[in-house]
């Protein structure tokens, strides 16, 4: 299946540092999405990045994608205590998205 | 306002029961989906809607049986239910085929004993 390889699983960083979380897949994909879930709650978007771009911004965050290596990362800048959550690409198809293993990431204040 | 809400928030049965998860999206969204969490946070797709007609079913048993009564609501009926259940099930809704946002409601711990 489609599904995405996350890494690392498990993150624990110091609050102002930075988190990087990466997402390996192995077919061809029309766009790859991440999303953040808060414990105990549902999945929220993040952004998305499109198969013809390599690097897409939004506020602290940023995502590079990479077609050749069938991989990509997201980026926390400045982490926050708030970021704690688990994060998850998926992987964006015709009529479905496929969602990876995920990264919990601990930022401690 | 509640984009994607979901009914009951936990949902605590017994083997052999029947039961109900019910979804409502007041984005005016034409595709619905219904998502299983298990222990290890892993989310599957089960059943996706567009404009109430099935286009996905993800070689789910059928003892679970999605309806879609109108494009706002996909509600999740479950038949028969066995230990392997209990998970976290979450709606989620979104605009269009090609799938650019999700859209998901709060999730359904479903604990069956």
């Amino acid at each position: 299946s489609q599904q995405g390889e996350e890494d690392p699983q498990a993150l624990s960083i110091q609050e102002g540092e930075n988190a990087t979380m990466n997402c390996s897949y192995k077919t061809s994909i029309n766009n790859l999405q991440w999303y953040r879930q808060n414990s105990g709650r549902g999945l929220v978007h993040l952004i998305l990045i499109r198969s013809n771009e390599r690097e897409k911004h939004s506020g602290r965050l940023r995502v590079t994608l990479d077609t050749s290596k069938k991989s990509s990362s997201l980026l926390i800048t400045a982490s926050r205590a708030a970021d704690t959550a688990s994060y998850f690409c998926a992987i964006g198809g015709y009529q479905k998205v496929t969602f990876g293993t995920g990264t919990k990431l601990q930022v401690i204040p | 306002d509640t984009a994607v809400s979901q009914t009951p928030k936990y949902l605590v049965t017994q083997m052999g029961n029947d039961k109900s998860i019910k979804c409502e999206q007041n984005l005016g969204h034409d595709t619905m989906y219904w998502y299983k969490q298990d222990s290890k946070k892993f989310l599957k797709i089960m059943f996706s809607y567009n404009n109430k007609e099935l286009i996905i079913n993800e070689t789910v048993p059928n003892r679970f049986s999605p309806k879609s009564p109108d494009k706002a609501h996909l509600n999740l009926h479950i038949n028969s239910l066995e230990l392997g259940d209990s998970a976290v099930y979450f709606c989620a809704s979104s605009q269009g085929r090609v799938v650019v946002e999700q859209f998901f409601g709060p999730g359904t711990r479903l604990t069956v004993l």
